[in-house]
């Protein structure tokens, strides 16, 4: 079945430094693909997507790029801040099932100041 | 617009009790979507509603149940509470109308089952 793949963490940055968290997906056809960003004590935001493939979405300075040839989507920033501790959720939609969404199982982000 | 809400925030039950979680969805909004998720894992699907019909489900019993008022609020039911069912509950709104798929969430319901 359809599933999603994503770097294990915690991962700890210092502020400022690079970020890359790996993503992968398994699923028939081409899902939209999806990063969530859950901050402590709240409920789920959508961070960027992207439809199909070569697409790249980007938001806060985030970007991840649709890459069909490697079912990957990796979620990348070039300089962390504090503020973006969190725990973040690789997701796809299938593309037959508009009903549910496939979460990885997260990756915990703490940037250290 | 108002976005997603979801109530209560909090709620301690014991095995065997039920309980009903309420979510409103996003004004303009048409489906609702529930996941569970457990401590430390990704949320799980649970069911969706679009139109006061369920149209998808996941792998949950049929003790998890849900309704879609015509406002397009929605309720989760689940009978019988086992430990297991301890998890913070998600509701997720989206429309199909302009098959919209972008699903956003509320802040979740924290449930614990002692």
């Amino acid at each position: 079945g359809d599933s999603v793949t994503q770097m294990e963490g915690p991962v700890t940055l210092s502020e400022e430094a690079f970020l890359t968290i790996n993503c992968t997906y398994t699923a028939t056809g081409y899902p939209s693909l999806f990063w969530y960003v859950q901050y402590p004590g709240e409920g789920l935001q959508l961070l960027l997507k992207a439809t199909k493939a070569d697409d790249k979405g980007s938001n806060k300075g985030f970007e991840a790029t649709y890459r069909k040839e490697t079912t990957s989507f990796h979620l990348e920033k070039g300089s962390v801040q504090v503020s973006d501790s969190a725990v973040y959720f690789c997701a796809l939609i299938p593309r037959d099932s508009a009903s549910k969404i496939i979460f990885g199982s997260g990756t915990r982000l703490s940037i250290r100041p | 617009e108002t976005g997603v809400t979801q109530s209560p925030t909090h709620l301690i039950k014991t095995r065997g009790q039920q309980v009903t979680l309420r979510c409103s969805s996003q004004s303009g909004h048409n489906t609702v979507s529930w996941y569970q998720q457990a401590l430390g894992q990704g949320p799980q699907f649970i069911f969706q509603y679009y139109r006061e019909e369920e149209n998808g489900r996941g792998n949950f019993p049929p003790r998890f149940s849900g309704l879609q008022f015509p406002n397009y609020s929605s309720e989760l039911n689940v009978n019988a509470l086992e430990l297991d069912d301890s998890a913070l509950y998600l509701c997720a709104s989206s429309s199909k109308i302009h098959n919209q798929e972008t699903q956003y969430f509320g802040p979740g319901t924290r449930l614990l089952v002692l």
